[in-house]
């Protein structure tokens, strides 16, 4: 069966660090995969989202940027934190035989 | 861009009451898809529905893939305290077969 794995599930980081969120996906192969942020209380922003490895679509104009280096390995990075990034990050995939998505644990970003 | 116009945004209903809560579309959907999500947890699939018409049921929950292609409505029936969360529709249009759109949510309250 496929599963999902996100890590850190939560991060406390200054404004103006780095931030490398990790993606990984289990049990399938050539998956799309995605990037989600969600502030509280609210619905889900897509961010970016992957059809195969280096192909990266982003959907927002912002200092995030996503990278795939593998076929089930999807990063989420930035160069200097904002305030404004804090939120919770969804990883999600799905895949040609499939035409549901399915959603990591997420990872809590606090930026102070 | 694509719109989803998910009601209503939340609900507070009494333990075993019923629940129902539609979205809407502006372009044609392939595939509509139902989430739940509790706090701090990644949101869950509950159903996908693939054929416009289609009525299919998990549960208390049903869910049916509207005859225009642009609406769905999700049903809970007797309703119990652990049904509290915030509900997600999401669909695939059929003109972007590798973004999933989502709707903003309804925010579910069950008074026991």
């Amino acid at each position: 069966s496929q599963t999902i794995h996100q890590w850190p599930a939560t991060l406390v980081q200054p404004v103006g660090s780095p931030l490398s969120l990790e993606c990984t996906v289990e049990g399938t192969s050539n998956p799309n995969l995605y990037w989600y942020r969600q502030a509280a209380g609210r619905g889900l922003q897509l961010l970016f989202y992957s059809v195969g490895i280096g192909q990266i679509s982003s959907e927002v104009p912002q200092n995030l940027s996503a990278s795939r280096p593998q076929d089930r390995q999807f990063i989420l990075s930035s160069k200097k934190l904002l305030l404004s990034d804090s939120g919770f990050y969804l990883c999600a995939w799905s895949g040609l035989q499939y035409n549901e998505q399915f959603f990591g644990p997420g990872t809590r970003l606090t930026v102070l | 861009g694509q719109q989803l116009n998910q009601s209503p945004q939340s609900m507070f209903i009494q333990e075993g009451e019923d629940v129902s809560m539609n979205c809407t579309s502006s372009s044609i959907f392939n595939t509509w898809l139902w989430y739940k999500q509790d706090p701090g947890e990644g949101p869950v699939l509950l159903i996908a529905l693939y054929k416009a018409g289609e009525l299919t049921s998990n549960g208390r929950l049903t869910a049916q893939f509207g005859i225009t292609r642009k609406d769905s409505f999700l049903n809970i029936s007797a309703s119990i305290p652990s049904d509290v969360g915030i509900y997600f529709c999401a669909g695939r249009a059929q003109y972007n077969f590798n973004k999933f759109y989502f709707g903003s949510g309804t925010k579910l309250n069950v008074k026991p």
